[in-house]
């Protein structure tokens, strides 16, 4: 099944401690991107990444960081977390452009992290 | 003043019902636009895509786009309890779209009553 899958789906984290979530495709997509989800802001785009070692900051990129070694995935760390990185994650991926252009993403089912 | 403009609702209609959701964009570049539909504890699923202006049609849903007055819209045609979501629209434009970037709007929680 062709899908995108995020870990953990919830976690509870002290403020500063480290960690990490992850994020693999099975889709062969290029492109990969992380969204976080707050009421009335909406969906905020991260960072994204358009290959292998291309990475780029989103809207809200302050406090996380993202690597892209392999196709497939797309962790996001937040170093030092703070309370105000209490949000719903979603990682996303899409094909590159061919053809006919369709920019829609493919959409992991989030992970709802609180930082205390 | 947001890019993308999306009434948060909620909306509550009658099973059977035709809904109408909108959005309003502000840049003209944006040429390319989207609905996902989003249920509770999980990742939005892309319903509806299309291209410059027009109407497209899938089913029960029709997505239009004038880009004149910058408006876009979803229809649902005998609304469905299973229709109960939240509804994002979503656009780029060519040279945003080609870097990744999505512009989404607040999205409108729709519940449909049996």
């Amino acid at each position: 099944e062709a899908q995108v899958t995020q870990n953990p789906r919830y976690l509870i984290t002290v403020t500063g401690k480290k960690l990490t979530v992850t994020c693999s495709q099975n889709m062969n997509h290029e492109y990969m991107s992380w969204y976080r989800q707050d009421p009335g802001l909406g969906l905020r785009q991260i960072y994204y990444s358009m290959n292998v070692e291309v990475t780029d900051k989103g809207d809200v990129p302050e406090g996380y960081k993202v690597s892209r070694k392999e196709k497939r995935n797309f962790p996001l760390i937040l170093e030092s977390p703070s309370p105000n990185q209490t949000s719903l994650y979603f990682c996303a991926s899409r094909a590159s452009r061919t053809g006919a252009p369709n920019y829609g993403y493919t959409f992991g089912s989030g992970t709802r992290l609180t930082v205390v | 003043q947001k890019e993308v403009e999306q009434d948060p609702g909620p909306l509550s209609v009658p099973e059977g019902a035709i809904v109408s959701l909108n959005c309003t964009y502000s840049n003209s570049a944006f040429q390319y636009f989207m609905w996902y539909r989003q249920y509770s504890r999980k990742g939005p699923e892309l319903l509806m895509y299309t291209y410059s202006s027009g109407n497209k049609e899938d089913g029960r849903f029709t997505a239009q786009v004038d880009k004149s007055s910058k408006y876009i819209s979803l229809f649902i045609r005998d609304s469905q309890p299973s229709d109960s979501a939240t509804y994002l629209c979503a656009t780029t434009s060519l040279r945003a779209g080609n870097t990744g970037k999505l512009i989404f709007g607040q999205g409108t929680t729709l519940q449909v009553k049996p």
